[in-house]
């Protein structure tokens, strides 16, 4: 069975300072791993992916994420917050055949000004 | 290229009635997924179509059901609404050019309320 913590399920940075937003992961063949992000009424947009490969992987809207394998981890990383960067964020997994997502719970994050 | 569509955006019904949601993929696109998102238990994978048949299916009642047509357009029914499927249901397509997993794309998703 495949499946995805996110730890904080609310996270708050001041406007400017580095988020991080993690993510661990549970998958017995090599998953592939995604960031969407949510924002009020809408569907959830791609941030970024890891396939194969590099295991530093970049993103939209100046985000990144690295892939490590010994951590079981892909934390969502970005230098300097916006706020516009207020949303909920999402981490999941894909792994074997089967195309289905396996969300984590989600982290909401806040930017004060 | 268009994204992903969903009609409705919001839906209203009350217990014991039924609902059809449409999703319409990307262009080109093959798979198209159905996901349940509530406050509770979060994002849930409800099933996947696949060339007009059911790849993949999620943890869910009978009373959820899909189809995909032959322009890989696809609908979800709920029979015999309940309180509780009151959701936001996406959908989400992706290319399925290889046997394994696939970046999904999200439509904006159907707001349902039950009453």
């Amino acid at each position: 069975a495949q499946s995805v913590t996110q730890l904080g399920s609310h996270v708050s940075v001041s406007e400017g300072a580095l988020v991080l937003l993690r993510c661990n992961y549970s998958s017995s063949v090599p998953p592939y791993l995604f960031w969407y992000v949510q924002y009020p009424n809408q569907g959830l947009q791609l941030l970024l992916k890891y396939t194969t490969g590099a295991t530093l992987v970049k993103g939209i809207n100046g985000f990144e994420a690295e892939f490590k394998k010994s951590e079981t981890s892909f934390h969502l990383t970005k230098p300097s917050a916006h706020m516009s960067d207020a949303a909920e964020y999402f981490c999941a997994l894909s792994s074997g055949s089967a195309r289905q997502l396996t969300f984590g719970s989600g982290t909401q994050l806040t930017v004060l000004p | 290229k268009a994204g992903v569509t969903q009609t409705p955006r919001y839906l209203i019904k009350t217990r014991g009635q039924q609902v059809t949601l449409s999703c319409s993929p990307i262009s080109g696109h093959r798979s198209v997924s159905w996901y349940q998102q509530t406050p509770g238990q979060g994002l849930q994978f409800l099933f996947e179509y696949f060339s007009e048949t059911q790849r993949n299916k999620g943890n869910f009642p009978g009373r959820f059901s899909g189809r995909q047509f032959s322009n890989s357009r696809s609908e979800m029914n709920v029979s015999t609404l309940e309180l509780g499927d009151s959701a936001l249901y996406l959908c989400a397509s992706s290319t399925a050019t290889s046997g394994g997993p696939d970046t999904q794309y999200f439509g904006p998703g159907t707001r349902l309320t039950v009453l």
